[in-house]
């Protein structure tokens, strides 16, 4: 299994549909684990921290199952504007180690 | 200021040139982060430094030199590009190596190597 892995998409959604996201992890001790969104050219900015109970933001609910070593991302009634790439990021390897930054997932909502 | 600034926002370097680009943060981290991304690909991890030490150098060509003199500040040097060098050059900040927290992006430096 790869350290972080992600469908790459794209997933094409209509305005207002619901959307979810993927992302196993291989390292059963990973602590701490976070969504990003990338904008075209820009730089990735934090969406939210995924704790071990979920949480939710908004149309945004992050949830962890560490069973089976995945982080998800519901999006819902999604937005023109929630178009991006959504970057899964764990810290993957044991020790006091760099966040491993998954290769993201590319969004597209269409009007 | 607060948050990771970079400058500068865009440089465009001949092959011979010497550059430098310069980064900053006013968060109180202790760790800093090179990110090198070409265009629609993923993140590439350059350089670590924690505590102003270097504690991670992912292969990276000794045409990339990075210097880190105090926690506020990192800077990569560059020198003899090629144009594959040609990306987005980000760095990142964070409260411990670990990245607890996540990690904070400066908004980047696009490099163009003619």
């Amino acid at each position: 299994r790869k350290e972080v892995e992600q469908d790459p998409g794209p997933f094409n959604v209509p305005e207002g549909a619901t959307v979810a996201f993927n992302c196993t992890y291989s390292n059963s001790a990973s602590q701490s684990f976070f969504w990003y969104r990338q904008d075209c050219r820009k730089e990735p900015k934090l969406l939210m921290s995924v704790y071990s109970s979920g949480n939710e933001d908004g149309r945004f609910t992050a949830q962890l199952n560490r069973a089976s070593q995945y982080i998800s991302l519901l999006i819902r009634d999604s937005k023109l504007s929630d178009s991006a790439t959504y970057l899964c990021v764990v810290n993957s390897r044991p020790g006091n180690t760099p966040l491993v930054f998954g290769k993201g997932t590319r969004l597209s909502v269409i009007a | 200021e607060t948050g990771v600034t970079q400058t500068p926002r865009h440089l465009v370097m001949g092959m011979t040139n010497k550059k430098s680009l310069k980064c900053e943060q006013h968060l109180g981290h202790n760790a800093m982060y090179w990110y090198k991304q070409s265009a629609k690909k993923p993140l590439e991890l350059m350089f670590v430094y924690s505590l102003e030490e270097r504690v991670e150098n992912n292969s990276v060509p000794s045409r990339f030199s990075p210097e880190c003199p105090n926690s506020s500040h990192l800077f990569l040097h560059l020198h003899t590009l090629q144009p594959e060098d040609s990306a987005l050059y980000l760095c990142a900040s964070s409260q411990d190596l670990g990245g607890s927290y996540g990690y904070t992006f400066g908004s980047g430096t696009r490099l163009t190597v003619v």
